[in-house]
């Protein structure tokens, strides 16, 4: 069964530093992968997502993830970190009939 | 947008209580699913549905039952609420051709007591 591991249930950042959220996948075959992103009392929404193709795939709001599949990782990136970017932040992968698993979230904190 | 609208954001209702969690979806979407969120744990998938009147287990499927009578309305029910099912409910609508990009409600944040 495939399974996501993210690395650190929080992240603490100062605003206008970089933000490295981490994400692995256990699968021998590379599955389509996801982050998601939760803002306090929502739901989920898609941040981005690796199919196929270009391994370095953009977001919104200035995210971006580079699948590595000699790594199993899927890691989430942003240069400069704001304020508005506090939330909770969920890697996900498919890769089978079952839809998607998640992993089990990062919190992310931005430091003024 | 696909729109995924849950009918209550908050609910208490007491131990044994039949509890009905609605969520409508806007969108002719096939896929919609049921999700429970608990700190430290993530989301886990209660129940699943690829069509009408077809349900699937996920990986927590006790003490819950679930309801597609119709494409855009999918259920969740809880037969004799008890504590360990207060959570943070989530249900999630997706396209037969683009599974895993999901659309999430609000959630409903059900506390019994």
């Amino acid at each position: 069964a495939q399974s996501v591991t993210q690395l650190g249930s929080h992240v603490s950042v100062s605003e206008g530093a970089l933000v490295l959220l981490r994400c692995n996948y256990s699968s021998s075959v590379p599955p389509y992968l996801f982050w998601y992103v939760q803002y306090p009392n929502q739901g989920l929404q898609l941040l981005l997502k690796y199919t196929t193709g270009a391994t370095l795939v953009k977001g919104i709001n200035g995210f971006e993830a580079e699948f590595k599949k000699s790594e199993t990782s899927f890691h989430l990136t942003k240069p400069s970190a704001h304020m508005s970017d506090a939330a909770e932040y969920f890697c996900a992968a498919e890769g089978g009939a079952d839809g998607l698993t998640f992993g089990k979230g990062t919190h992310l904190i931005i430091q003024p | 947008d696909v729109k995924v609208t849950q009918s209550s954001r908050y609910l208490v209702k007491r131990t044994g209580e039949k509890v009905f969690l609605e969520c409508v979806q806007d969108m002719d979407h096939e896929n919609m699913f049921w999700y429970r969120q608990d700190p430290g744990l993530g989301l886990r998938l209660i129940y699943f549905s690829y069509d009408v009147k077809m349900k699937e287990k996920g990986d927590i499927p006790e003490g819950y039952s679930v309801s597609r009578e119709k494409k855009e309305r999918f259920s969740l029910i809880l037969e004799s609420a008890s504590t360990n099912q207060t959570s943070m409910y989530l249900c999630a609508a997706s396209f037969q051709g683009d599974p895993g990009e999901l659309f999430f409600g609000e959630g409903s944040r059900l506390t019994v007591l």
